[in-house]
């Protein structure tokens, strides 16, 4: 079975700081795409960023970036100069062979002032 | 851009009442999905239709759950009868094809069941 793990419920930091969120995954597939969807409290549901696990180069959104390692299965998400409007539920996602989203628990993220 | 628009953005109903949640995908996306969201579970993929057809309803939890998609423009997924453990956010979400593409979520509806 294929599994999203990430193994932060919630992570505090302070406004401007650099945060990383972590992301494992479990699959035997080689061909896939990883996704970073961010929550605000609005409950929208909003795509920051994807990863082709065929591209070696990290994806990068502005402020967003990954770090992508295909052979740990590892696809933590890092935002730099965060900001209040950060504060958000993070869940990443993979796509499996059904092309169906299979979700991680969510991390949820505070910037403080 | 419009996105996706799902209406209401709340119900909150009694027991044993119909509830009929509605989805209007983004214009030229021919899939759309169907999401619960709870604390428990997480978000779980309740169904989703590929050009307007079911293609995988596996996620539907039982049978008082169903959903429709008549044409291009427009999904429903109804409750009936309703029960308190269906209280959860329902999304739903639109993608350029089935593949690789990300999915545009609508800002969800709270279904509350009393």
């Amino acid at each position: 079975a294929q599994t999203v793990t990430q193994s932060q419920p919630e992570m505090s930091v302070q406004e401007a700081e650099t945060v990383t969120l972590s992301c494992t995954y479990d699959t035997s597939e080689n061909n896939y795409y990883l996704f970073w969807y961010k929550q605000p409290p609005s409950r929208q549901m909003i795509l920051v960023i994807r990863q082709e696990a065929y591209k070696q180069q990290n994806a990068t959104e502005n402020r967003f970036s990954v770090n992508f390692q295909k052979a740990a299965k590892s696809f933590s998400l890092k935002i730099s100069d965060s900001q209040l409007g950060d504060t958000a539920m993070y869940f990443c996602a993979f796509i499996d062979s059904n092309y169906q989203l299979i979700w991680g628990a969510g991390t949820k993220l505070i910037i403080k002032p | 851009d419009a996105g996706v628009i799902q209406s209401p953005r709340h119900e909150v109903t009694e027991m044993g009442q119909e509830v009929t949640l509605r989805c209007k995908p983004i214009s030229g996306h021919n899939s759309l999905f169907w999401y619960r969201q709870t604390m428990m579970r997480g978000l779980e993929l309740l169904i989703y239709f590929n050009n307007n057809v079911p293609i995988d309803d596996s996620g539907m939890p039982e049978d008082r759950f169903s959903a429709k998609m008549p044409n291009a423009s427009f999904s429903t997924l109804k409750i009936q009868p309703s029960e308190p453990r269906d209280s959860a956010v329902y999304f739903c979400a639109s993608s350029l094809g089935v593949g690789n593409q990300p999915q545009h979520f609508g800002d969800g509806t709270r279904l509350s069941i009393l």
